[in-house]
């Protein structure tokens, strides 16, 4: 079955310090991946995807992912996190086979500290 | 202003009782999801419906079940045959991909949390 790995469940940080979060997928198949983030008690917010074209995408607040299809991953980063980016982060994909629904990794808790 | 709602935001059930979750969408999406999240296991398809009046089973549709009368609306009931349904449930919609033969992400409404007294 496909699947979606985010290896780490939680990845405490300081504040202004780099972050990287893992996404692994199992298959190379052509693929559409997402990153969402939760905020406590409230839905997911799309932060980014990759749908085409190039293997780096951005978002409006700093994070960008990079497609990297030999190694069937898709990390999360940002250079210098905030406070505010306390949250959980999903990885998603959605195979361009079968199903047509997405499959989500269990999630990453990024905690920010001061 | 376009989006998802659902509701009621927090629900309490009794053991062995049906209870039914609302969601409704007026972003004109052909495609609806519903999904169960509980803690370090992220989010877990439970049915989905790519338009009116068909949907298929998730991952974990043992249960539950759905309804698609209309375009905008795809309710999930929690029958008294799942086990574990202490939960927080989230409702989704996208562009059905199929039709428009593109894809697309999926929105989400703000969940509801089902506890089992």
């Amino acid at each position: 079955a496909q699947s979606v790995t985010q290896l780490d469940s939680q990845v405490p940080v300081f504040e202004e310090a780099p972050v990287e979060l893992r996404c692994n997928y199992s298959s190379s198949v052509s693929v559409y991946l997402f990153w969402y983030v939760q905020y406590p008690n409230q839905g997911l917010q799309l932060l980014l995807k990759y749908l085409s074209g190039s293997t780096l995408v951005e978002s409006i607040n700093g994070f960008e992912a990079e497609f990297n299809k030999s190694q069937t991953s898709f990390h999360l980063r940002k250079p210098s996190v905030h406070i505010s980016d306390t949250a959980e982060y999903f990885c998603a994909v959605r195979w361009n086979t079968g199903r047509r629904a997405l499959t989500f990794g269990s999630g990453t808790r990024l905690q920010v500290q001061p | 202003d376009g989006g998802i709602t659902q509701s009621p935001k927090y629900l309490f059930r009794k053991e062995g009782q049906n209870v039914t979750l609302s969601c409704e969408q007026n972003l004109n999406h052909d495609a609806m999801y519903w999904y169960r999240q509980d803690p370090g296991q992220g989010l877990r398809l439970i049915y989905y419906s790519q338009i009116v009046n068909d949907f298929q089973k998730g991952d974990i549709a043992e249960g539950y079940s759905v309804s698609r009368e209309k375009k905008e609306s795809f309710p999930l009931t929690v029958t008294s045959a799942q086990k574990n349904p202490t939960a927080f449930y989230l409702c989704a919609s996208s562009i059905n991909p199929a039709a428009s033969g593109r894809i697309n992400e999926q929105f989400f409404g703000p969940g509801t949390r089902l506890t089992v007294l």
